[in-house]
């Protein structure tokens, strides 16, 4: 089954801090896997997608098909951070899975 | 710039009664997708439209019926409301180019509560 895991709801870490949200996903077939972040009052937006293999705000995440994760990492976070996190696995072209999101808090 | 806009932003209804949430883009987008999300959960996809004239049922189409009027626009329907169906609708779009993945584009969402 197709399926995206992220399996903390809430992460808590103090500014400056190193943060990882973790993603696991479940596909047979070729990912094509993306992390987008809801601000406070803002619309869920795409962050960043694996095809493109670049930092955004410091953002970076690596696919390992082996593990089948697609961790989110930021070696130092900033209070502007604190956000919902989604992972989500594109498949067939259309159809997009998205993990049930991780809140992170970053503390000053 | 507006992107993606839904109307309304709050609605109540008693169950049983009919509904249409109404879903515009201005990007010139190929694609618009419904998702529903509840707490503790994902998003999951109700329908998509690849394209103009076209619609396909996603992972959880039971309740709904859509219309993709033209290409700026794709409305999502409830015939015949229930509580299950109490949730957080969010439209998207992307641009389909090719058979390429392009990361969707979402509107603020629709919060619909049924009594």
């Amino acid at each position: 089954a197709q399926r995206v895991t992220q399996p903390e709801k809430l992460l808590s870490v103090f500014k400056g801090a190193p943060v990882e949200l973790k993603c696991n996903y479940s596909y047979s077939g070729s990912p094509e896997l993306f992390w987008y972040v809801q601000y406070s009052r803002q619309r869920l937006q795409l962050l960043l997608r694996h095809i493109s293999r670049e930092s955004i705000k410091g953002f970076t995440a690596d696919l390992n098909k082996g593990e089948t994760s697609f961790h989110l990492k930021k070696p130092f976070a900033q209070e502007e951070d604190s956000a919902m996190y989604y992972c989500a696995l594109q498949t067939g072209g259309f159809k997009t899975i998205f993990g049930a999101g991780t809140r992170l808090f970053v503390k000053a | 710039n507006a992107g993606v806009t839904q109307t309304p932003k709050f609605q109540v209804l008693k169950t049983g009664q009919s509904m249409t949430l109404q879903c515009a883009q201005d990007m010139n987008h190929n694609s618009m997708y419904w998702y529903r999300q509840d707490p503790g959960m994902g998003l999951r996809l109700i329908y998509y439209s690849a394209s103009e004239g076209t619609t396909d049922k996603g992972e959880v189409p039971n309740g709904y019926n859509v219309s993709r009027l033209n290409k700026r626009e794709f409305s999502l329907r409830l015939e015949s409301a229930a509580p299950s169906q109490t949730s957080v609708y969010f439209c998207a779009s992307s641009e389909q180019a090719g058979g390429a993945t392009q990361p969707q584009h979402f509107g603020d969402g629709t919060r619909l509560s049924i009594l």
